[in-house]
């Protein structure tokens, strides 16, 4: 699975979008862009995947750069309870078996 | 509701003990993980099942064994032999594995005294 770089951590203000990169040179054509967030002792919870195109749902927004090497999770109103580690993640599935590869991911903290 | 269950939430066990943590779903998935986490790090694979009656070493299966005999479970034991047990323990599912997206239980944290 190809290595994620992630700023160590990143503020918000309450309201404001949060905008977190992630940068994946070394992908790979069939590989996913998975992003998940961990708020502390919780399971990680999925938020959001994909290949090539950007891709939105009612939890956040992926944008993907066309050369594929890096992409930005986009939560439009972050609120005091999207305070969580989020983690990028590629995923090739086939031989990796659906290994995810966690790295240590970005503290998000968003304050009033 | 849908969903993985992990019990207990927490686990206190003596040093050389044998302990096994539940892992449960409802989601029809076939295939199903178990992640170990320590404090400030990232998840690590110990263990997969893709299929009922089959599972596969992660990256640190050392110390630790787990059966498949029903599709939706998937325990996890960790034995005396694993060095190093105290740890936050993760089991997620997946329909098929390979791309399919892998959804998380709460998790078990385990505490050898």
């Amino acid at each position: 699975d190809a290595k994620t770089t992630q700023p160590p951590s990143m503020d918000c203000a309450e309201g404001r979008a949060a905008n977190l990169p992630c940068n994946h040179s070394t992908i790979s054509g069939n590989e996913y862009v998975y992003w998940y967030r961990q708020i502390h002792s919780q399971g990680p919870q999925y938020i959001i995947h994909g290949l090539k195109n950007n891709e939105t749902n009612e939890m956040a927004s992926l944008i993907i750069t066309e050369d594929r090497k890096s992409s930005t999770l986009i939560l439009p109103h972050a609120t005091l309870r999207d305070t969580a580690v989020y983690y990028c993640i590629v995923n090739a599935g086939g031989t990796s078996y659906g290994k995810l590869t966690f790295g240590q991911g970005t503290i998000l903290t968003v304050h009033p | 509701d849908g969903g993985i269950t992990q019990s207990p939430k927490y686990l206190f066990r003596k040093e050389g003990q044998n302990v096994t943590l539940s892992c449960e779903q409802n989601l029809n998935h076939d295939a199903m993980y178990w992640y170990r986490q320590d404090p400030g790090q990232g998840l690590r694979l110990i263990y997969y099942s893709q299929i009922v009656n089959d599972f596969q070493k992660g990256d640190i299966a050392e110390g630790y064994s787990v059966s498949r005999e029903k599709k939706e479970s998937f325990p996890l034991t960790v034995t005396s032999a694993q060095k190093n047990p105290t740890a936050f323990y993760l089991c997620a599912s997946s329909m098929r594995g390979g791309r399919d997206t892998q959804y998380f239980g709460p998790g078990t944290r385990l505490t050898v005294l």
